[in-house]
C-alpha cells in the first residue's frame, strides 16, 4: 500500500488568514500528485494535477507546488474565507493507481 | 450534462446478502475507479479500471468484485465476503493516458451501504 500522508489533519484558521497544508508521498515511481477540495454534501473536486518536478499551479487564492524528488507538495490558500471551509484531499498517482491521503479538514471562522 | 451517475444513493442490505453498486459515466473516459470512505478515514481505493475488459486489484479488494463489460459502466459487488460493509462508496473515472489532464478524477454523488 502506497503511503500517502497529509498534514495537519484538521485546521482551523480565521476569515482573511493565509494557510498551507503537507502531503508527502513516495519518490519513487513519480506519474502525478492530485489535489482535490471535498465540501460536504458534495463530491469531490479537482484542484489541481501536477507532473513535473518543481511546478506551481495556481487557481484564485489557491496554490500548490510540487517536489518529486523529496516526496511532498504544498496547498497554499491566501486570505481564507468561510466558502473554502472543505477537506482538501492530495493523492499520489503511479501508473493509472490513484492513492489519497486522508485529508486536511479546513474550517474558517467568520 | 456529461458526467458519473451512481446508484442507488442509499442502500440497506441484511448480512450475508451480496449487493452490487452501479456506476455509469457519459463521459467517454477509459479509466474508472472504486473507493470507499469510513468515518475518519481517507479514500481507500478497492478496484481500477484503465479499459474494457481489464481491472486491477487495489489496496481494499478483498470481500469485492467488479466487472467492465462496457467502456461506460462499472459495477462494484460487495459480497458477503466482505467483513465490514457499511460504508460511503465513490466511483470516478478520468480519460486516463500519458497527456497532463488526462488524469483528474471526475467523482460520482457516492453510494452510502447500510448492512443491518
Amino acid at each position: 500500500i502506497l503511503n500517502v500522508e497529509q498534514s495537519p489533519q484538521s485546521l482551523h484558521v480565521q476569515e482573511g488568514d493565509s494557510t498551507n497544508f503537507t502531503c508527502s508521498f513516495p519518490s519513487s515511481n513519480f506519474y502525478a500528485l492530485h489535489w482535490y477540495r471535498w465540501e460536504t454534501a458534495k463530491s469531490p473536486e479537482a484542484l489541481f494535477v501536477m507532473t513535473l518536478n518543481g511546478d506551481e499551479k495556481k487557481k484564485g487564492r489557491i496554490s500548490a507546488t510540487l517536489n518529486t524528488k523529496e516526496g511532498y507538495s504544498y496547498l497554499y490558500i491566501k486570505g481564507s474565507q468561510p466558502e473554502d471551509s472543505a477537506t482538501y484531499l492530495c493523492a499520489f498517482q503511479r501508473y493509472q493507481k490513484v492513492t489519497f491521503g486522508i485529508g486536511t479538514k479546513l474550517q474558517v471562522i467568520p | 450534462d456529461g458526467g458519473i451517475t451512481q446508484s442507488p444513493k442509499y442502500l440497506f442490505r441484511k448480512e450475508g446478502q451480496n449487493v452490487t453498486l452501479s456506476c455509469e459515466q457519459n463521459l467517454n473516459h477509459d479509466a474508472m475507479y472504486w473507493y470507499r470512505q469510513d468515518p475518519g478515514q481517507g479514500l481507500r481505493l478497492i478496484y481500477y479500471s484503465q479499459i474494457v475488459n481489464d481491472f486491477q486489484k487495489g489496496d481494499i479488494a478483498e470481500g469485492y468484485s467488479v466487472s467492465r463489460e462496457k467502456k461506460e459502466s462499472f459495477p462494484l459487488t460487495v459480497t458477503s465476503a466482505q467483513k465490514n460493509p457499511t460504508a460511503f462508496y465513490l466511483c470516478a473515472s478520468s480519460i486516463g493516458g500519458s497527456l497532463e489532464g488526462a488524469n483528474v478524477l471526475t467523482f460520482g454523488a457516492g453510494s452510502r451501504l447500510t448492512v443491518l
